[in-house]
């Protein structure tokens, strides 16, 4: 089975600090995710990569930047966290064909709290 | 905008009942198309997956897409207490990006 693995289950983290949010995939997957999840808004995409080094802005990248060094490893960068960026964090990864996509495989989350 | 609509819910379904979940999308190019279910304070986990018009069919889970009319559809037969859930329908567009709806609430009633 795929393993999407997440540093932390839970955070708590001043604001102003940066933070650091870790994922890593076991299967070799070439596109990989970070969404949100907060009650009502639904999933959000923040940002995203299909390949090592490569990234590309979601639909709310603002007060984030990520990092992709190698394949299998892709982090989440708070830049300076803010209570507005509490929220449940969840990173996906997948495999995808000309035309088609198998769908993704997602970590157990961080629930970040930023007090 | 592309769009991924559900019935928010909750939908309440007695127990060995079928329960039926839909789905509607805005973007007539989008070419595959996915059903998570997410527990309570759980990750989503892909459940059902399909890609061409008609039905698919796995254990108790049928997933139903017709293209023409944008839908999607997920069926439970003999639902059970723990299909209790939030079932997320997701859509890939044709920029390759999955666009998911904000899920619906299912509870099935003992």
């Amino acid at each position: 089975d795929v393993k999407v693995t997440q540093s932390s289950r839970y955070l708590v983290k001043r604001t102003g600090e940066k933070v650091f949010l870790e994922c890593v995939q076991d299967m070799d997957h070439e596109n990989m995710f970070w969404y949100r999840q907060d009650p009502g808004l639904g999933l959000r995409l923040i940002y995203f990569s299909y390949d090592v080094k490569m990234k590309e802005k979601g639909d709310i990248p603002e007060g984030y930047s990520v990092s992709r060094e190698k394949k299998e490893r892709f982090s989440l960068i708070l830049e300076s966290a803010s209570t507005n960026q509490t929220s449940m964090y969840l990173c996906a990864s997948s495999l995808s064909w000309q035309g088609g996509h198998y769908g993704y495989t997602f970590g157990s989350g961080t629930r970040l709290t930023v007090v | 905008q592309k769009e991924v609509e559900q019935n928010s819910g909750p939908l309440s379904v007695p127990e060995g009942a079928i329960a039926s979940l839909n789905c509607t999308y805005s973007d007539r190019g989008s070419q595959s198309f996915f059903w998570y279910r997410q527990y309570s304070g759980k990750s989503p986990e892909l459940i059902m997956s399909i890609y061409s018009n008609g039905d698919k069919e796995d254990g108790r889970f049928t997933a139903q897409l017709n293209k023409a009319s944008q839908y999607v559809s997920l069926l439970i037969r003999d639902s059970q207490p723990s299909d209790s859930a939030t079932y997320l329908c997701a859509v890939m567009d044709r920029d390759d990006k999955i666009i998911f709806g904000k899920g619906t609430r299912l509870h099935i009633l003992p």
